[in-house]
């Protein structure tokens, strides 16, 4: 099973500033890689596919990098809005796994 | 746009099974994965285990002992049994959509959270 870890935990961010995600692999998984962005209450919505990849209807202010073990999911300019837990997601074997997530704060 | 509405029952006593459904609006059943995740409070994401529309199944080696997913294809609706439950399996759990052949997660159902005590 490969784990995924995400760092750091929580990120406080003002907005309009940038926010900066790692995400590691246990081994290598390619660029067979999503992100996901929960709000309180709600079920996680797909950003990013195949490590960079916008998903449909996503701002361009999301971009994802990144490939083998190391991921980086960047926000360029927080809005209100991005305020919320991002988890990555492997797919490169079974069983998918996904890191614990980072919570972006509103500093 | 499709979406995912799903149910069940939310409080468990231990070694009750676990029973959820979930129906597939406004889209094809037919030519995706159907997937089921947990969310145990405060934690990460668990996948559970996949189906497809014909059946065919993958599971979580970690609860392949106890998970059962089976569909009705007619209804456009996917189900996950988890035997003999304990406090552990309290969690909010999710369907989800995985296009065959992207393995990743689109769209999710509102979640329902499951609750396990005595």
């Amino acid at each position: 099973e490969i784990l995924m870890t995400q760092s750091p935990a929580t990120l406080s961010v003002s907005p309009g500033e940038r926010a900066t995600l790692s995400c590691r692999a246990s081994q290598s998984i390619r660029s067979n890689l999503a992100w996901y962005q929960q709000k309180p209450g709600q079920a996680p919505r797909l950003l990013i596919y195949g490590a960079s990849t916008r998903a449909t209807g996503i701002p361009g202010r999301f971009s994802g990098s990144g490939s083998g073990t190391e991921f980086i999911l960047t926000i360029s300019s927080l809005q209100s809005e991005d305020f919320a837990v991002y988890h990555c997601q492997h797919y490169n074997s079974w069983p998918r796994t996904f890191g614990q997530g980072t919570k972006v704060e509103i500093k | 746009q499709v979406q995912l509405q799903q149910w069940g029952a939310g409080l468990l006593k231990p070694s009750e099974t676990l029973s959820l459904t979930c129906a597939v609006y406004g889209g094809s059943f037919s030519g995706y994965y159907w997937n089921w995740i947990r969310q145990p409070p405060g934690k990460g994401l668990e996948w559970i285990g996949e189906i497809n529309h014909s059946g065919s199944t993958n599971y979580s080696p970690s609860l392949k002992s106890r998970v059962t997913m089976s569909l009705d294809a007619s209804k456009n609706q996917f189900s996950l049994r988890l035997t003999s439950v304990t406090a552990a399996d309290t969690a909010v759990y999710y369907c989800a959509r995985e296009v065959a052949g992207s393995d990743w997660f689109d769209p999710w159902g509102q979640g329902t959270l499951v609750t396990v005590s005595s």
